[in-house]
């Protein structure tokens, strides 16, 4: 198993701030991925951190709104820029073996509140 | 990516079995079957998935119909700590090891 640690926890923030939020991993793992689960809903990927090269994004989501980075196999981070109330969401970040292992490991989330 | 179809919510009883089911009748040949659970204000949790095969572990079972296009979770006995949104996905064995979530079934365990 993996243990996932974000920080920070739960943040409140102005309106065109930005944030940015750490994923830390216990062990060494290949992929390393961010969602968002707006208030109510599903979890949505943002995209896959890749160690050493640009992210990955899904549709709908660019780089210079949320800027990631993962500059080794245990840590990465996902930047909120210019922040709007649209924004406020949990942000969680999961880590997993390798591209075919069966299991994906979450960490707590980040409960993110713009005003 | 392949969808999933769920109930909303489901309920049962303590110390009863529970069948969540999900239907994916879009399913390919290469998809695996994954079920993550979210408990209240934790991040998701991996249960459980298959190929082909019906599967066993501590936490629940998974069948898998013979056509693939559906499956259900079996939780053996429930508590009221297996409150918890439960999500189906398909993952393509592709795909990267990137997960789908749809809306998932809430399930209420009442004691």
């Amino acid at each position: 198993s993996a243990v996932i640690s974000q920080k920070p926890s739960r943040d409140i923030c102005q309106r065109g701030t930005s944030l940015t939020i750490q994923c830390q991993v216990d062990s060494q793992v290949t992929m390393m991925f961010w969602y968002r689960q707006q208030p109510g809903q599903s979890l949505t990927l943002i995209a896959t951190a890749n160690q050493g090269s640009e992210a990955t994004y899904e549709s709908g989501f660019v780089i210079d709104k949320f800027p990631i980075s993962r500059p080794n196999l245990t840590f990465s981070t996902l930047t909120v820029s210019n922040m709007s109330p649209e924004d406020s969401s949990i942000y969680l970040c999961s880590a997993a073996r390798g591209p075919q292992a069966g299991t994906q490991y979450f960490g707590p989330g980040t409960r993110l509140t713009v005003l | 990516d392949a969808k999933t179809t769920q109930p909303n919510s489901m309920e049962s009883n303590e110390e009863e079995p529970v069948h969540l089911p999900c239907n994916h009748s879009t399913i390919s040949g290469t998809d695996y079957i994954h079920w993550y659970r979210q408990l209240p204000s934790q991040g998701p949790e991996y249960v459980i998935h298959g190929l082909t095969s019906n599967v066993n572990n501590r936490m629940a079972s998974l069948a898998i119909a013979e056509d693939r296009k559906s499956s259900t979770l079996i939780l053996h006995r429930a508590t009221l700590r297996d409150a918890a949104v439960y999500y189906c996905i398909l993952r393509a064995h592709e795909g990267g090891n990137k997960l789908v979530f749809g809306a998932g079934t809430i399930l209420r365990v009442k004691s």
